[in-house]
């Protein structure tokens, strides 16, 4: 089993563009997650999902989008990107532990 | 909602010494608390967790103790290597299944 993989690994945007950052898990859990994690700081949670088709905002969930339409999948979309978003973006998936992938990390300029 | 205090926020030993971090959590209803160990660049790494049924548990030289009166729980690493030196989070998972909140971090240093 691969886990949670993260893609892409470092991406420079400038401040009003979008991306999308991909997390992808074959563990078959139904439970994803995305926080970001500031320099010094601990988690946040941005966005989770408890299955296909079924998402929820977190504590920091402004400024972010998610879509789960598939187990395995759930991206996360930044639409304008602000410099407050600079940060380093993690997905977890579970069924009980949470697993983390190796993360995402983002500057935006 | 569920807040997760952690201390100390960087911890400095000497190899072979222990290392103690604790952790305080504000929602009596929490039932799960993992620790996580964060390598530079890396993601988090569960290491140990328990249940709130359970008292202590442990892993060779990581043990973790729950207090459910008090609300706190700490992680024990005993032998310190210079390996062990990382950010640990603490975290406790309340009344939504799955959601976890965590503490702020600790910085451990191992120093030969």
């Amino acid at each position: 089993n691969a886990g949670v993989t993260q893609t892409p690994k470092f991406r420079i945007l400038k401040i009003g563009q979008s991306m999308t950052l991909q997390c992808t898990q074959d563990m078959n859990h139904n439970y994803m997650y995305w926080y970001r994690q500031d320099p010094g700081m601990g988690l946040k949670l941005i966005y989770y999902s408890v299955g296909a088709g079924i998402t929820d905002k977190g504590e920091v969930p402004n400024g972010y989008n998610v879509s789960r339409s598939t187990t395995e999948d759930f991206p996360l979309r930044l639409e304008l990107a602000a410099p407050s978003q600079t940060s380093v973006y993690f997905c977890a998936s579970s069924r009980e532990t949470q697993y983390f992938g190796p993360g995402t990390r983002l500057l935006v300029l | 909602g569920e807040n997760v205090e952690q201390h100390p926020s960087t911890l400095s030993v000497q190899e072979g010494d222990s290392a103690v971090i604790k952790c305080t959590y504000s929602d009596s209803a929490s039932n799960y608390f993992p620790w996580y160990k964060q390598e530079l660049g890396k993601g988090p790494q569960l290491i140990i967790d328990i249940r709130s049924n359970v008292g202590e548990k442990k892993d060779q030289r990581i043990a973790v103790t729950l207090n459910k009166t008090a609300k706190h729980f700490s992680l024990h690493i005993t032998e310190t290597q210079p390996e062990d030196s990382a950010v640990y989070f603490c975290a406790a998972r309340g009344t939504s299944y799955g959601k976890l909140t965590f503490g702020q971090g600790t910085i451990l240093t191992v120093h030969p």
